[in-house]
């Protein structure tokens, strides 16, 4: 079985500031991993995944994540947070092959000005 | 581009009223589509897997003659909550993707439809 957790509830930061969004996983096999936003009464948009490759993965808004497979975590981070960043955010994960995406319970975050 | 769209984004019914819900695949063909419901400051929980041509396969618990889904083409999915009950009120998502078997199915991202808020009172 795979599973996603997300450790913290809501994360708060001020505009400007660095800011991680923790995720650590459970899979047997090689994970895929994703993250994805979701704005108020919106669906899921794609922010970035990792496949292979570099442990460091770019994705939309300026928003980053490292794999670490030693500590089995994917964390979300930014450099410098915006105030239209405050949505809540959910990471996911697959296994190569069949099975099905299982995301984390997610994790509200909110920007102060 | 991997534009879903839903249709309706809200919904409010009577009791008893049964209520589809589009899911379509603007810009790709979507061999697989899913089914989410979403309960306020909660997870997405997966509801049903739908591959075009076949019949959907439901999730352990979600009650497969109440949540009737049809994925007749490659680019449209549609979710029918019938005789639909205040308990059913909630938000319903859709997902898409493209060649879902075997190692580049997964590479792939789901693509999201924005999401119909159904009441039901």
């Amino acid at each position: 079985a795979q599973s996603v957790a997300q450790p913290e509830d809501q994360v708060n930061v001020a505009e400007g500031n660095p800011l991680t969004v923790k995720c650590t996983y459970s899979v047997s096999g090689n994970p895929y991993l994703f993250w994805y936003v979701q704005y108020p009464n919106r669906g899921l948009q794609f922010l970035l995944k990792y496949i292979t490759g570099d442990n460091l993965v770019k994705g939309s808004y300026g928003f980053e994540a490292e794999f670490n497979k030693s500590q089995t975590s994917f964390h979300l981070k930014k450099p410098s947070a915006l105030v239209s960043d405050s949505a809540l955010y959910f990471c996911a994960v697959r296994v190569s092959g069949y099975s099905t995406l299982t995301f984390g319970k997610g994790t509200m975050l909110l920007v102060s000005p | 581009g991997a534009v879903v769209s839903q249709h309706p984004s809200r919904v409010i019914c009577k009791s008893g009223t049964s209520v589809k819900i589009e899911c379509r695949s603007l810009d790709f063909q979507a061999t697989t589509m899913f089914w989410y419901r979403q309960f306020p400051k909660k997870s997405l929980m997966l509801m049903a897997t739908s591959n075009e041509g076949s019949k959907a396969t439901y999730e352990q618990g979600v009650e497969k003659d109440k949540f009737l889904i049809n994925h007749a083409s490659l680019t449209l999915s549609t979710l029918t909550v019938t005789s639909a009950h205040p308990e059913d009120s909630s938000f319903y998502i859709c997902s898409a993707i493209t060649h879902w078997t075997g190692r580049e199915g997964s590479n792939q991202p789901q693509h999201f439809g924005d999401g119909t808020r159904l009441s039901i009172l």
